[in-house]
């Protein structure tokens, strides 16, 4: 079973407009990473946010972590045609063997 | 930039035949992962090195498929034989240890099984 569970599903927008998608998980964390993925293509590191930290900015994402809701969140600000792709959070589990466990993703289409 | 090598690109095979796929982690990455991913879905956990070591590998199919990390630097999946329901995009990820900071992950080798 996949820890992370992204929310929507899927998502379409304008370009220029935000974009948030969101990601719960069940157990105690270590850290959480967010991952872009385009079609057919493998997984890119976008950010990671470790448990002690609750938001994290980079370019322009934008990523907050409730450890307390077990929950994160993933903005993308003013958002491009090049953003259309898949965004899957993964959890470092705390404790045993530190499996990391992905989502079933975010589609994001951006449209020009 | 150090990159995550994996071959080959895409496979079409015939069920029943034996497939394998290789992968050559970032030079220092300790830990390496191999995942599955049908479409339309999140990487799905197949094996974890730790060096040449197993570290998980509860969802591994082990009847059909198989795994080695020999001189724990690069890696090979195997399975035999090859299912219709194997059909899947095979990742391959490293880490310079486990938990420690992000993955890496290889462009993929898509799997098609006819």
């Amino acid at each position: 079973s996949q820890q992370g569970e992204e929310d929507p599903q899927a998502l379409s927008i304008q370009e220029g407009e935000n974009a948030t998608m969101n990601c719960s998980y069940k157990t105690s964390i270590n850290n959480l990473q967010w991952y872009r993925q385009n079609s057919g293509r493998g997984l890119v590191h976008l950010i990671l946010i470790r448990s002690n930290e609750r938001e994290k900015h980079s370019g322009r994402l934008r990523v907050t972590l409730d450890t307390s809701k077990k929950s994160s969140s993933l903005l993308i600000t003013a958002s491009r045609a090049a953003d259309t792709a898949s965004y899957f959070c993964a959890t470092d589990p705390r404790g045993g063997s530190y499996i990391p466990t992905f989502g079933r993703g975010t589609s994001l289409i951006v449209h020009p | 930039e150090a990159e995550v090598a994996q071959s080959p690109r895409y496979k079409i095979t015939e069920k029943s035949q034996a497939v394998a796929f290789w992968c050559d982690p970032i030079s220092g990455h300790a830990t390496l992962y191999w995942y599955r991913q049908i479409l339309g879905q999140g990487p799905e956990l197949l094996v974890q090195f730790q060096d040449e070591s197993v570290v998980d590998d509860s969802q591994l199919p082990k009847d059909r498929f198989s795994a080695e990390r020999l001189k724990g630097v690069d890696s090979t999946l195997k399975i035999q034989p090859a299912e219709l329901g194997d059909s899947a995009m095979y990742l391959c990820a490293s880490r310079i240890v486990a938990q420690s900071n992000e993955q890496f992950f290889g462009p993929g080798t898509r799997l098609t099984v006819l």
